[in-house]
């Protein structure tokens, strides 16, 4: 039950796009389409944002997308906007049926 | 209003105990997957445990076994954690989350504000 590998940070300027990586294995990211994207901004809870590797729930702006290439997912933002500014965290379904997060990533807009 | 607002959480002693609720309003309960989701301080996110829409089918992350119980009560709408043996790796803050609605989706669309469980002598 290794965290799923998420960079750090990254950063971008206002209506710029970025991309935020996770990487899984054969056993998770790799083996399901069961990967979600949550945002969570300072002191907040959790919000879904993708869900089954590209779905968007309803409410959430159509600047994020996201996929699915092998072992690692991906979210891309576009157009960032000054409220984009939080964490950013990937969750997989794995071969235990259990979750598994990732480290998160901090996005900061310049 | 859709919601989930948890309870319980404080300051315990190492091998101490606390049971966390959650109380679920807004939705039929009874027909989501529920989890525990925490965050230890200035940390990411960590899956805990899910349990299943009847009751059944509890799993936790390896570090919890043996040590955490979830369950639930769908006739009070409300979800619990039964924390044993607690350690301070154990400190953090407890989010109760929500299944996504479908047989054929995974993802949790609701989340708990989170409750607070410090484990310190």
């Amino acid at each position: 039950q290794s965290a799923l590998t998420q960079p750090a940070s990254v950063s971008g300027s206002p209506g710029q796009s970025i991309t935020i990586s996770c990487t899984g294995t054969s056993s998770d990211v790799g083996r399901y389409n069961y990967v979600s994207w949550y945002q969570q901004h300072p002191g907040k809870a959790p919000k879904l944002m993708i869900y089954d590797v590209s779905n968007r729930p309803s409410g959430v702006s159509n600047r994020f997308s996201a996929s699915k290439s092998g072992n690692t997912a991906s979210l891309t933002i576009s157009g960032l906007q000054a409220e984009d500014e939080a964490d950013y965290y990937c969750c997989s379904y794995t071969s235990s049926s259990t979750r598994v997060f990732g480290g998160g990533t901090k996005l900061t807009v310049l | 209003e859709v919601s989930l607002v948890e309870s319980g959480g404080g300051l315990v002693q190492p091998g101490g105990s606390l049971r966390l609720s959650c109380a679920a309003s807004g939705f039929t309960f009874r027909s989501h997957l529920m989890s525990w989701v925490r965050q230890a301080p200035g940390k990411g996110l960590e899956w805990v445990a899910n349990i299943k829409e009847d009751g059944g089918g509890e799993l936790y992350v390896d570090s919890v076994k043996g040590r955490f119980t979830i369950a639930r009560d769908n006739a009070k709408n409300s979800l619990f954690l039964q924390m044993n043996s607690l350690r301070a790796e154990d400190t953090g803050v407890y989010y109760c989350s929500r299944g996504i609605y479908s047989i054929s989706s995974v993802g949790y669309d609701l989340w708990g504000q989170g409750t607070a469980v410090t484990v310190s002598s």
